[in-house]
């Protein structure tokens, strides 16, 4: 199974703050890569597809980059809507697989 | 608007089969271009992908619960549902629904989860 790798685990970052997390591929998945936040207790939502295409109605402050093995979730200027925790997940190869999340956090 | 919404019970006892079922409305899934998609997220943890049923009635499994899962649809009520047997406290989770995007072009792989029921709570214990 391919893994996927987040670092950091968890972020503290102030409002206006630019954040970048960074998911690593143990395989290149080329661009087979999506990004979810979520909430505590609600479902993940869906940011961004194929490793840089933003999902519709998601703020253009998001953005993702890379191809491969390492992609980045950007957030340009950090809103109080953001805190949440981060998750990317593959879909190069079957079985797909999630990353372990980033928590984004009030520093 | 496409909604899900899961439902099932709340406790199941260990060694017993936990069966969820996902309604799905304001899209048909007797139709491509979707996966409908099982994924679970046990307490304080993470996500796992449990699985997909395409409208063909094709299904994939994650190999860890192959032995163990069924995932199958009902089209006449838009519905598509998960059967889990042998269950252990390890099942424990919060069972999401969710509507994978097939990439109807050139793969038609799965590439992304666009809408997510709200996720159901079940608790494996005696």
């Amino acid at each position: 199974d391919i893994q996927m790798t987040q670092s950091p685990s968890t972020l503290s970052a102030s409002v206006g703050d630019k954040v970048t997390i960074t998911c690593r591929a143990s395989q290149n998945i080329d661009w087979w890569l999506a990004w979810y936040q979520q909430k505590p207790g609600k479902a993940p939502k869906l940011l961004i597809y194929m490793a840089s295409y933003l999902e519709s109605g998601v703020p253009s402050r998001f953005s993702g980059s890379g191809s491969g093995t390492e992609f980045t979730l950007t957030i340009s200027s950090l809103q109080p809507d953001d805190f949440a925790t981060y998750y990317c997940q593959q879909y190069g190869t079957f079985l797909w697989t999630f990353g372990q999340g980033t928590k984004v956090d009030i520093k | 608007q496409v909604q899900l919404l899961e439902s099932g019970p709340g406790l199941v006892k260990p060694s017993q089969t936990l069966s969820l079922t996902c309604t799905v409305s304001g899209a048909s899934i007797n139709g491509g271009g979707s996966y409908w998609t099982w994924v679970r997220q046990n307490p304080g943890m993470g996500l796992e992908w449990i699985g997909n049923i395409y409208y063909s009635g094709s299904t994939s499994y994650n190999p860890s619960l192959k032995s163990r899962l069924t995932i199958s649809q009902d089209k006449s009520k838009n519905q598509f549902s998960l059967k889990l047997t042998s269950v252990t406290a390890a099942d424990t989770a919060v069972y999401f629904c969710a509507r994978d995007q097939e990439d109807i072009v050139r793969t038609h792989k799965p590439y992304a989860m666009d809408i997510w029921g709200q996720g159901t709570t079940v608790t494996v214990s005696s």
